[in-house]
């Protein structure tokens, strides 16, 4: 069936390490794939996009993630966490890739920042 | 910056109400969409509109929902019988015709059931 998955619910990570964050789809044709960061109280923020082309992409606020179509992946990375890192993060797809068409969620990924 | 509003941030109904929730997309963007996220599960589609009419629909915008742009700014999404199982957080987001793929989410609207 067609998905997009996030395998990690929580993760804690110490203020200052690095951040991995997994994203696995399952489509025939590569998506259009998207990371977006729901920090407490607010709406969802665009971190980074990829459509096509380089498979690292770089994005605000130090994040980047690499595309790997062998693997169906899309993870999410920053080298050095900071305590404002902490939030919900989602995994975003567009299979479809036409104007205007609707994004699939994964199911989220709560990132906790211990000092 | 040019940023998606919505408004209320928070709405407390009762059952068999009427609620109407207001967005104000990115000024120049044409494509704007309705999405809700039910506490503890993922982020769900609505609809889609541009155009003046809806480009795509899910299964769960049935006939109590519907959506309207009534002036050149707002977007509005109607929920004419409300049920319990419609309290959620109700995003709205819009996207650009040069990039019509990037959308870009309001704060989201907070809708309580009761």
């Amino acid at each position: 069936a067609q998905s997009v998955t996030q395998p990690d619910i929580h993760i804690t990570v110490s203020e200052g390490a690095s951040l991995e964050l997994r994203c696995n789809y399952s489509y025939g044709a590569t998506p259009y794939l998207f990371w977006y960061v729901q920090s407490p109280g607010q709406g969802l923020q665009l971190l980074l996009k990829y459509f096509s082309g380089d498979t690292l992409v770089q994005g605000i606020k130090g994040f980047e993630a690499e595309f790997k179509r062998s693997q169906s992946s899309f993870n999410l990375r920053k080298p050095s966490v900071h305590w404002s890192d902490a939030a919900e993060y989602f995994c975003a797809v567009d299979p479809i890739k036409a104007a205007g068409n609707k994004l699939t969620f994964g199911g989220g990924t709560r990132v906790l920042v211990k000092p | 910056e040019p940023e998606v509003t919505q408004t209320p941030s928070h709405q407390v109904t009762q059952m068999g109400q009427e609620v109407i929730l207001r967005c104000v997309p990115i000024s120049n963007h044409l494509y704007f969409y309705w999405y809700r996220q039910i506490l503890g599960q993922k982020v769900e589609f609505l609809v889609s509109f541009y155009n003046n009419e809806i480009s795509e629909k899910s299964e769960i915008f049935d006939d109590q929902f519907s959506v309207e742009r009534p002036d050149g700014s707002n977007f509005t999404l109607k929920i004419r019988s409300t049920k319990l199982e419609d309290s959620a957080m109700y995003f709205c987001a819009s996207s650009e015709v040069p990039d019509p793929d990037t959308q870009y989410f309001g704060p989201g609207t907070r809708l309580t059931v009761l």
